[in-house]
């Protein structure tokens, strides 16, 4: 397994500002994935964090409002743009160890939007 | 395309007692399939994985699954449940080895005493 930290735990931020969570893992992984879960719902994939090259997103999510970056096997951010309070969920970063089928999941970042 | 449906967004039983939650998932390729336990305010803990080998899977705490593909489910049971058991429990299925995951509605288990 992959041990998962992110950072921040929790945000409380104005509408209209971003925020930039971040992914670190203790291994070099192949893939990282940004989910999303608002209240009391399952969970949704964002986007698939590539290394060297652009995040590849799901459908109704879009580069400009969830900018990703992973400039190394071990390490990712997600930023939140021009926030709504719409956009108050957990977000959740997740990688897929080299060999295995299943994803290991950070512990989360907490996001409310005033 | 891939979904999972998960039966009862809340399931109640007592201390003890049989647990059982419903899952069933449509793909069009012989799917991988994950349950994953999230505990109040933390990540998601893989319970157990289906790939392909074993059809009746176990996993930590007691959890065990088995997939019947002329039924599409993979519903998680575990014998006597322990009132630590009380979280949300999510099923994932998946296409690929390590891809993405299309999770099910969840169902939030109670457990009383």
């Amino acid at each position: 397994s992959a041990v998962i930290s992110q950072k921040p735990s929790r945000d409380i931020c104005q509408r209209g500002t971003s925020l930039t969570i971040q992914c670190q893992v203790d291994s070099q992984v192949t893939m990282m994935f940004w989910y999303r879960q608002q209240p009391g719902q399952s969970l949704t994939l964002i986007a698939t964090a590539n290394q060297g090259s652009e995040a590849t997103y799901e459908s109704g999510f879009v580069i400009d409002k969830f900018p990703i970056s992973r400039p190394n096997l071990t390490f990712s951010t997600l930023t939140v743009s021009n926030m709504s309070p719409e956009d108050s969920s957990i977000y959740l970063c997740s990688v897929g160890a080299s060999g295995a089928y299943e994803q290991y999941f950070g512990p989360g970042t907490r996001l409310t939007v005033t | 395309a891939q979904s999972v449906t998960q039966l009862g967004s809340h399931v109640s039983v007592s201390e003890g007692a049989l647990v059982l939650l419903r899952c069933n998932y449509s793909s069009s390729v012989p799917p991988y399939l994950f349950w994953y336990v999230q505990y109040p305010n933390q990540g998601l803990q893989l319970l157990l994985k289906y790939t392909s080998a074993a059809t009746l899977v176990k996993g930590i705490n007691g959890f065990e699954a088995e997939f019947k593909k002329s039924e599409t489910s993979f519903h998680l049971t575990k014998p006597s449940a322990h009132m630590s058991d009380a979280a949300e429990y999510f099923c994932a299925v998946s296409e690929n080895q390590g891809g993405k995951l299309i999770f099910g509605q969840g169902t939030e288990l109670s457990v009383k005493p």
